[in-house]
């Protein structure tokens, strides 16, 4: 199972918006909605963001917001502020009755 | 609140094996898949596989197929990953994580394992 494709990095500016791309197959991403988001930080263990494409769990701000077309899944980050620079990755339920994590994109705040 | 706290760091030889504990608290332990991940210094997460507490039932990722061993002791709500003839590429930080609705949340503190001669 190949990893789910994401772009390396994306940057924006505080306050402005920015999205992260995670393409897979009809395998994974394109028929299942257990499409989740991580959000990692330096030296700590990674944090569920968004899961089922588009749901937040408590305590995540509502300026994450995910979304699913086709075999590519989205995460967007509005407003971004300085706290949001950190490594995301996407994940997906797959036809092998496993799961795949994508590639991983560094977010900077300019 | 959900807790996962797995075992401390190993420093182990090429060839040899490691084993890994997961304790979770805090929830009902037979309920909920718990998932291990893993993480190579500087690299990306790897799923490496998932066991469910109740009935012991496994899915491994097919890059581990035959090398790794999900298992559960139900009577201490823990769960144990144990990987064999380890190599210099499976030094890495390891995971475990409950399985939710198709993500996984919580996680645990993680686990680092060298592997070096």
């Amino acid at each position: 199972q190949s990893a789910l494709t994401q772009p390396p990095s994306v940057s924006g500016s505080p306050g402005q918006s920015v999205t992260i791309s995670c393409t897979g197959t009809s395998s994974d991403v394109g028929s299942y909605n257990r499409v989740s988001w991580y959000q990692q930080s330096p030296g700590t263990a990674p944090k569920l963001m968004i899961y089922e494409v588009s749901n937040r769990p408590s305590g995540v701000p509502d300026r994450f917001s995910g979304s699913k077309s086709g075999n590519t899944a989205s995460l967007t980050i509005s407003g971004l502020q300085a706290e949001d620079e950190a490594d995301y990755y996407c994940s997906s339920y797959t036809s092998s009755s496993t799961y795949v994590f994508g590639s991983g994109t560094k977010v900077t705040v300019l | 609140q959900v807790h996962l706290v797995q075992s401390a760091a190993e420093v182990k030889e090429p060839g040899a094996s490691m084993k890994v504990s997961c304790k979770a608290s805090a929830y009902i332990f037979n309920t909920y898949y718990i998932h291990w991940v893993r993480q190579a210094p500087g690299q990306g997460l790897e799923w490496m596989g998932r066991i469910h507490p109740n009935s012991g039932a496994t899915n491994y990722a097919q890059n581990f197929q035959g090398r790794v061993t999900m298992t559960r002791d139900t009577s201490i709500s823990t769960v144990y990953v144990e990987v064999t003839r380890l190599r210099s590429d499976d030094t890495a930080m390891y995971y475990c994580a409950k399985g939710v609705q198709g993500g996984f949340d919580p996680w645990g503190q993680g686990t680092l394992v060298t592997v070096s001669s």
